[in-house]
């Protein structure tokens, strides 16, 4: 069965880097599109990053652009967000999410499996 | 403030149907026919609904339908059970520079 485990959440002062990663299985990890979504505390979902299935593109929502870096290990089916300058603002559980179906990564059309998400928390 | 507008919070009884709206743009949910509801219960993640506008995915009860008309696309759950109880967020294919866009999330109560 296709799982999604994200490792890597903590507290880290404003300013400090974090790195998230996203262990796959179950399915062929080089096949998919995967996404970064966050939800900040009590509120709703937030697109943050994608990778196509080979890495070759990658994009970012406006307000982590320059400071987040998404990035994918095929041979380790791992998805990584390097998390640099963080803010408070950046407080968040962050979910990986595989992008379905694998056919056509030009089009978003929806997320069909989510991880359990990881808790970052920007604070002195 | 979120792209897609969905209503904060809805309720009915056990047996009862309800729907949730969804209103975009031309851009987005008028535009395409990608779009996909998510159920989240607290502390646990997303889980896909509805995709395509109306299409479930396997394992999901049949309970659950989606449409579309416009800008506007709507989540109905038949026969509410308690379980049912969470918060509901659509989300659409979007034109813009971003790959999709979601709404601000709704909150189902099962009275």
């Amino acid at each position: 069965q296709v799982q999604l485990v994200e490792s890597g959440g903590g507290v880290v002062q404003p300013g400090r880097s974090l790195r998230l990663s996203c262990a796959a299985s179950g399915f062929t990890f080089s096949s998919y599109g995967m996404h970064w979504v966050r939800q900040a505390p009590g509120k709703g979902l937030e697109w943050v990053a994608l990778i196509w299935y080979d890495g070759s593109n990658k994009y970012y929502a406006d307000s982590v652009k320059g400071r987040f870096t998404i990035s994918r290990d095929n041979s380790k089916n791992t998805l990584y967000l390097q998390m640099n300058s963080l803010r408070a603002e950046d407080t968040a559980v962050y979910y990986c999410a595989r992008q379905g179906p694998p056919d056509d990564i030009t089009i978003l059309r929806y997320f069909d499996y989510w991880g359990q998400g990881t808790l970052v928390t920007v604070s002195s | 403030q979120s792209a897609l507008t969905q209503p904060a919070s809805v309720s009915g009884s056990p047996g009862q149907s309800i729907t949730i709206s969804c209103t975009g743009t031309s851009s987005d949910v008028g535009g395409y026919n990608y779009v996909s509801w998510y159920q989240q219960h607290p502390g646990k993640a997303p889980k896909l609904m509805i995709y395509d506008v109306s299409n479930r995915p396997s394992g999901v009860s049949n309970r659950f339908s989606g449409s579309k008309s416009g800008n506007t696309a709507s989540l109905t759950i038949s026969g509410l059970q308690a379980e049912d109880e969470a918060d509901y967020y659509c989300s659409s294919y979007t034109s813009s520079s971003t790959p999709c866009v979601f709404g601000g999330g709704t909150k189902l109560t099962v009275l």
